[in-house]
């Protein structure tokens, strides 16, 4: 079966880096995207990958490796309001989004 | 540009009552997807239409869910006899075209069955 799976919880401290793990097993692939959801609110799209390597983007970078079926979502120079929740999802070849369930970011001063 | 909109934004119900949620995505967008987001889980795909056409309602539970998207515009999800398992945030979301990189999320509806 299809699965995207992610930490449940990651604590880091301000002004240092936090690095979220996804690994994923899909029916093909076209692409993976980031999204940030805060308590009580929406998923906010990140970022997108789809070719293998490190995807600079300044506060958030991203990471895929398609034969090892990962990525990870660095955050760098942390502060206080990145406290949220991380989201993983994979698009498969049908066009289907799979989430994971996402990693918890807390951020301590 | 307006986001997308979704109404209610809470419901409480007793099992076995129905409930109707509606959302209203970005205009010019043609795919239009529901979420079922258990709390402390992330969205979980029931169903997803390219204009108004259903693409994969595969993980829909037909036997009490249904969805339609009627023009290809606006789309409703109705729950017949809602269970209390079905408590979670109903979100939908929107793209430009099937295959984009990016879903637009509407604010979600947060039901409750007692």
């Amino acid at each position: 079966g299809q699965g995207v799976e992610q930490p449940d919880n990651l604590m880091s401290v301000e002004g240092t880096f936090a690095r979220v793990n996804c690994t994923y097993s899909t029916s093909g692939f076209n692409g993976l995207s980031w999204y940030q959801q805060r308590e009580g609110h929406a998923p906010v799209f990140l970022s997108y990958v789809v070719l293998d390597g490190l995807k600079d983007s300044g506060h958030f970078s991203t990471f895929l490796s398609r034969s090892n079926g990962y990525s990870y979502l660095l955050l760098t120079e942390l502060q206080i309001k990145d406290s949220a929740s991380y989201l993983c999802a994979v698009r498969d070849g049908g066009y289907k989004v799979v989430f994971g369930s996402g990693t918890r970011l807390l951020v301590s001063p | 540009e307006a986001g997308v909109t979704q109404s209610p934004r809470y419901a409480v119900l007793q099992e076995g009552q129905a409930v109707s949620f509606w959302c209203d995505p970005i205009s010019g967008h043609d795919t239009l997807y529901w979420y079922q987001q258990p709390r402390d889980q992330g969205p979980q795909l029931l169903v997803y239409f390219r204009d108004e056409a259903v693409i994969d309602n595969s993980q829909l539970p037909s036997d009490r869910f249904s969805a339609v998207r009627p023009k290809g515009t606006n789309s409703t999800l109705k729950i017949q006899s809602a269970k209390q398992g079905d408590t979670a945030t109903y979100l939908c979301a929107s793209s430009f075209e099937l295959g984009e990189r990016e879903q637009y999320f509407g604010p979600g509806t947060r039901l409750t069955v007692l």
